[in-house]
């Protein structure tokens, strides 16, 4: 099974950096993904890491150690819309070409003035 | 990019009554789709991973007599919840599988009254 953990929330200035941490324990593991969720709709898709380092999107990176089990997911030049839930995704091997996601609680990120 | 559906959006029931809800993946098939159920401030959990032309997987505490899934297409899946009861009420939000991504739909609201 997996154990995934994520801050719950946090709060940021517009236009400032902020960092969402995840770590995780699992077995069989086939990727990281990170999902930006606003109340009352689904997860959007934010970023993808199956390989350790950085990947980087726009104003949004997302970093890999499998070795330590860790993600993180940064957020650049902050806008008050990049308020909402960030959730943390793994990826697991379930065997015979099967695989599924397990979702950390999600941090809610508040973005203010 | 690939697009999934759900309908309804959303829907108020009485407590005993059943409540089928549809997943479409509308561009992409879908041999695999996921059915997720997310409670107000909580993460996404699984209940069950559809399989085009076979039983679903359900995951464990879901009960698979109570929620019943249907994935008779490589483009449909539905989820039937059956005798609903308030505890019931969540937001029920599917996913459709194309390579290695997930792809979900807008979910459904559900209320049992």
């Amino acid at each position: 099974g997996q154990n995934i953990d994520q801050p719950t929330e946090m709060t940021a200035t517009e236009g400032a950096i902020v960092q969402i941490n995840c770590t995780y324990q699992t077995s069989g593991f086939n990727g990281l993904f990170w999902y930006q969720q606003h109340a009352g709709e689904a997860p959007t898709f934010l970023s993808y890491n199956v390989l350790d380092g950085l990947e980087e999107k726009g104003r949004f990176s997302s970093f890999l150690s499998r070795s330590k089990g860790y993600s993180y997911l940064l957020l650049k030049e902050l806008q008050m819309k990049d308020s909402a839930s960030y959730l943390c995704a793994v990826r697991d091997n379930t065997g015979a070409g099967s695989y599924q996601l397990t979702f950390g609680k999600g941090t809610k990120l508040s973005v203010i003035p | 990019g690939a697009v999934v559906s759900q309908h309804p959006s959303w829907v108020i029931c009485k407590s005993g009554t059943s409540v089928k809800i549809e997943c479409r993946s509308l561009d992409f098939q879908a041999t695999t789709m996921f059915w997720y159920r997310q409670f107000p401030k909580q993460s996404l959990m699984l209940m069950a991973t559809s399989n085009e032309g076979s039983k679903a997987t359900y995951e464990q505490g879901v009960e698979k007599d109570k929620f019943l899934i249907n994935h008779a297409s490589l483009t449909l899946s539905t989820l039937t919840v059956t005798s609903a009861h308030p505890e019931d009420s969540s937001f029920y939000i599917c996913s459709a599988r194309r390579n290695n991504e997930q792809f979900f739909g807008p979910g459904t609201r559900l209320t049992v009254l």
